[in-house]
C-alpha cells in the first residue's frame, strides 16, 4: 500500500526564518511530488510540483527532491504569518489520484 | 475564471439516509477526480473520471458509493446507504490534462456528517 509519511507538527517557526518541512514516500514508482497548502475550512491550493531530483525554485519557495532516499521537502524563505497553515505533501505514481500525507500544521510566530 | 464548485457545503444526515454531492469542475476540465478525508486521517483518492469515463475506481470504499458524470461536464457522488464512517470532508477536483502534467484545482469540499 502507498504511503506518504509528514511531521503532523505543529511545526512553530519565527517570522522572517525558514520553514523546512519534510516527506518520505513508500512507492518507488512514484513520478511526480507536490505540495499543497491549507488553511483551516478551505480547499488544498497547489504551491510547488516537482518532477526530478535537486532543488525547485518558485519565490519564496524550494522544493528538493531525492528519489534514491524517497523524501521530498520543502523550504519556505523569510516566513511570513500568511503562511501559516497546513502543508500537504502528495505523490503520483500514474495518471490518476494523488497519495496524500496527514500534513504538517505550520505555525510563523510574529 | 470560476473555480471548481461543490455543493452542499455541508450535509447532516441520518445512518441509512442516502446523499448525493455534486462537482462542478473548472469550463474545459475534461479530469475529474474524487477524494475524501475522514477525521484524523490523510485526503484520500476515490476516482478519477476523464469526460464521463471512469478511468480509475480503485479508492471507492465499496458499493454504497456510485459517482456518476453523465455528459462529461458536472460529476455527483451518491451514497446509499450511508453510514457512520462515511462522515468527513469530500473534495472534488480537476484539471485539463492528467495528472502528472497538469495542476489539480480542488473544490472547498462538502463535510457529511452521518448520525
Amino acid at each position: 500500500q502507498k504511503e506518504v509519511e509528514q511531521n503532523s507538527g505543529p511545526l512553530s517557526v519565527p517570522e522572517g526564518a525558514i520553514a523546512s518541512l519534510n516527506c518520505t514516500y513508500s512507492d518507488r514508482g512514484s513520478q511526480s511530488f507536490f505540495w499543497y497548502r491549507q488553511y483551516s475550512g478551505k480547499s488544498p491550493e497547489l504551491i510547488m510540483s516537482i518532477y526530478s531530483n535537486g532543488d525547485k525554485e518558485d519565490g519564496r519557495f524550494t522544493a528538493q527532491l531525492n528519489k534514491a532516499s524517497q523524501y521530498v521537502s520543502l523550504l519556505i524563505r523569510d516566513s511570513q504569518p500568511s503562511d501559516s497553515a497546513t502543508y500537504l505533501c502528495a505523490v503520483l505514481e500514474r495518471a490518476d489520484g494523488l497519495t496524500f500525507g496527514k500534513g504538517t500544521h505550520l505555525i510563523i510566530q510574529p | 475564471e470560476a473555480g471548481v464548485t461543490q455543493f452542499p457545503s455541508h450535509s447532516v444526515i441520518e445512518k441509512g439516509q442516502t446523499v448525493t454531492l455534486r462537482c462542478d469542475p473548472i469550463s474545459g476540465h475534461d479530469n475529474l477526480y474524487w477524494y475524501r478525508r475522514v477525521m484524523g486521517k490523510e485526503i484520500k483518492f476515490l476516482l478519477h473520471f476523464v469526460k464521463e469515463s471512469k478511468q480509475d475506481e480503485s479508492g471507492m470504499p465499496n458499493n454504497r458509493f456510485l459517482a456518476e458524470r453523465t455528459g462529461g461536464t458536472y460529476s455527483t457522488l451518491k451514497v446509499q446507504p450511508a453510514e457512520l464512517e462515511d462522515s468527513g470532508v469530500y473534495f472534488c477536483a480537476s484539471s485539463q490534462v492528467p495528472q502528472g502534467a497538469a495542476t489539480q484545482y480542488f473544490g472547498p469540499g462538502t463535510r457529511l456528517t452521518v448520525l
